[in-house]
């Protein structure tokens, strides 16, 4: 079935430092690919997708490229705010039979001044 | 207005209430979706309308009643719940169930004595 893997641990980093989180996926078929960010206390917000091999999904600074040769879409943001601390899911969706999202075990990602 | 509301936002129950939790949302979204989110954890799938039909369930126990009583509300009634129950209960919406862009509530955070 459809899953998704992401990198063990917390993520803590300074200000303005540079971001990745890794996330790498099993499907069946052309998955569309998504990064969710739940800040403290709210419902998830979708932060990007790609939804065919090789597009970048980009917002608010961060971006994230399908790559299907790797199987994977690695969140990256080049210098990270104070504002960015959440939990970040990696979340796909297939496009036949199952259709339905399936999530990363997410990542807390905590910015330091 | 690209808000999905939830109310209450925190909830209290014992074992022997009964207690229903509330969605809505005025996007003219067709789809609705419950989700249980536990601490440090994804959200997992529950329940599934479309076009005010249940479409999915994924084996959630009778404890949990869904009911969508017109195409903006979804409701959640709760009875007899188990400890093991609190989390919070994510509310989302989506186009219609094809539509890969999901909108989330905010939650509401149940906690079960």
């Amino acid at each position: 079935g459809n899953s998704v893997t992401q990198m063990e641990g917390p993520v803590t980093l300074s200000e303005e430092a540079f971001l990745t989180i890794n996330c790498t996926y099993t499907a069946t078929g052309y998955p569309s690919l998504f990064w969710y960010v739940q800040y403290p206390g709210e419902g998830l917000q979708l932060l990007l997708k790609a939804t065919k091999a090789d597009d970048k999904g980009s917002n608010k600074g961060f971006e994230a490229t399908y790559r299907k040769e790797t199987t994977s879409f690695h969140l990256e943001k080049g210098s990270v705010q104070v504002s960015d601390s959440a939990v970040y899911f990696c979340a796909l969706r297939g496009h036949y039979g199952n259709n339905r999202l399936a999530f990363g075990k997410g990542n807390q990602v905590v910015v330091i001044p | 207005d690209t808000e999905v509301t939830q109310t209450p936002k925190h909830l209290v129950m014992g074992m022997t209430n009964k207690k229903s939790l509330k969605c809505e949302q005025h996007m003219g979204h067709r789809a609705m979706y419950w989700y249980k989110q536990k601490a440090k954890k994804p959200p997992e799938l529950m329940f599934v309308y479309s076009y005010e039909k249940l479409s999915i369930n994924e084996s959630v126990p009778s404890r949990f009643s869904p009911e969508c009583p017109n195409s903006s509300l979804l409701n959640l009634h709760l009875h007899a719940l188990q400890p093991e129950d609190s989390a919070l209960y994510l509310c989302a919406s989506s186009r219609d169930r094809a539509d890969e862009k999901l909108f989330f509530g905010s939650g509401t955070q149940l906690s079960v004595l």
